[in-house]
C-alpha cells in the first residue's frame, strides 16, 4: 500500500536553532515529490517539487532533499515567520496516473523568538 | 492574479440540508480536485476530474457530489447523506496529464448547526 509518513508531529525551535523535516514514503514508483506549506486556516503554499534521488531545491532558509525512501526538508537559522504546518505528498508512477497525492499527515513547526 | 477562489470561507449545515462549495480557477488548468481535511489526518481526495464533463470518485467520495460543466469551474456538494461533514475543504487544480505540483485555494470550512 503507498503511504507516506512525516515525522516528527510536531517540532519547537528556537529562532536561528537549523534542524529537518522527514518524510519517508513507499510507493510503486515514485513521479514527483512535493513539499507544501499550509497557514493555520489557509490552503497549503507550494514549496519544491523532487523527481529524482540525489536531486536537491533551495528556497531561502529551506532547502529540500531526495534519496529513494525518504525526503528531507532542512531549515537553516529559522525565524518565527516560519511557523507553519509543513506537508508531504507523493505522485506514483502507475501506467495513466491521474497525477493524485498521496499525503503525510505533516509536521506542525513552531519557532520561538 | 491567477488562481483559485473557493467560497464562502465559512459553511453552517442543518441536518437533512445540502450545501454547495464552489471553487473557481483562472489558472488555465485542465485538471481540478476536492480534498477534505481533518485535524491530524492528511488530506484525503474526494472527487477529481481531468477534463470538463468528466470526473471520478476519489478515496472518500460517499455522501458528496460535483458537477464540471465549465473548464473554471468546479462545485462540490456535501449531501445530507454525509454524517461526518465538519471539516476543512480544500479545491486544488494543476496542468492535467503531468508531474507539475497542484495548486491549492485558502479553503471553506463547514460546520454543522
Amino acid at each position: 500500500e503507498d503511504q507516506v509518513t512525516q515525522s516528527p508531529e510536531a517540532l519547537r525551535l528556537q529562532e536561528g536553532e537549523s534542524s529537518s523535516l522527514n518524510c519517508s514514503y513507499t510507493v510503486s514508483g515514485l513521479r514527483g515529490l512535493f513539499w507544501y506549506r499550509q497557514d493555520p486556516g489557509k490552503g497549503p503554499e507550494f514549496l519544491f517539487t523532487l523527481y529524482s534521488a540525489g536531486e536537491e531545491k533551495e528556497k531561502e532558509r529551506l532547502k529540500a532533499t531526495l534519496t529513494k525512501k525518504e525526503s528531507f526538508l532542512h531549515i537553516t537559522a529559522p525565524k518565527p515567520e516560519d511557523s507553519a504546518t509543513y506537508l508531504c505528498a507523493v505522485q506514483a508512477n502507475y501506467g495513466g496516473s491521474q497525477g493524485n497525492l498521496i499525503f503525510g499527515k505533516g509536521t506542525k513547526l513552531s519557532v520561538k523568538p | 492574479d491567477g488562481g483559485i477562489t473557493q467560497s464562502p470561507k465559512y459553511l453552517f449545515r442543518k441536518e437533512g440540508q445540502n450545501v454547495t462549495l464552489s471553487c473557481e480557477q483562472n489558472l488555465n488548468h485542465d485538471a481540478m480536485y476536492w480534498y477534505r481535511q481533518d485535524p491530524g489526518q492528511g488530506l484525503r481526495l474526494i472527487y477529481y476530474s481531468q477534463i470538463v464533463n468528466d470526473f471520478q470518485k476519489g478515496d472518500i467520495a460517499e455522501g458528496y457530489s460535483v458537477s464540471r460543466e465549465k473548464k473554471e469551474s468546479f462545485p462540490l456538494t456535501v449531501t445530507s447523506a454525509q454524517k461526518n461533514p465538519t471539516a476543512f475543504y480544500l479545491c486544488a487544480s494543476k496542468v492535467g496529464g503531468s508531474n507539475q505540483p497542484q495548486h491549492f485555494g485558502d479553503g471553506t470550512r463547514l460546520s454543522i448547526l
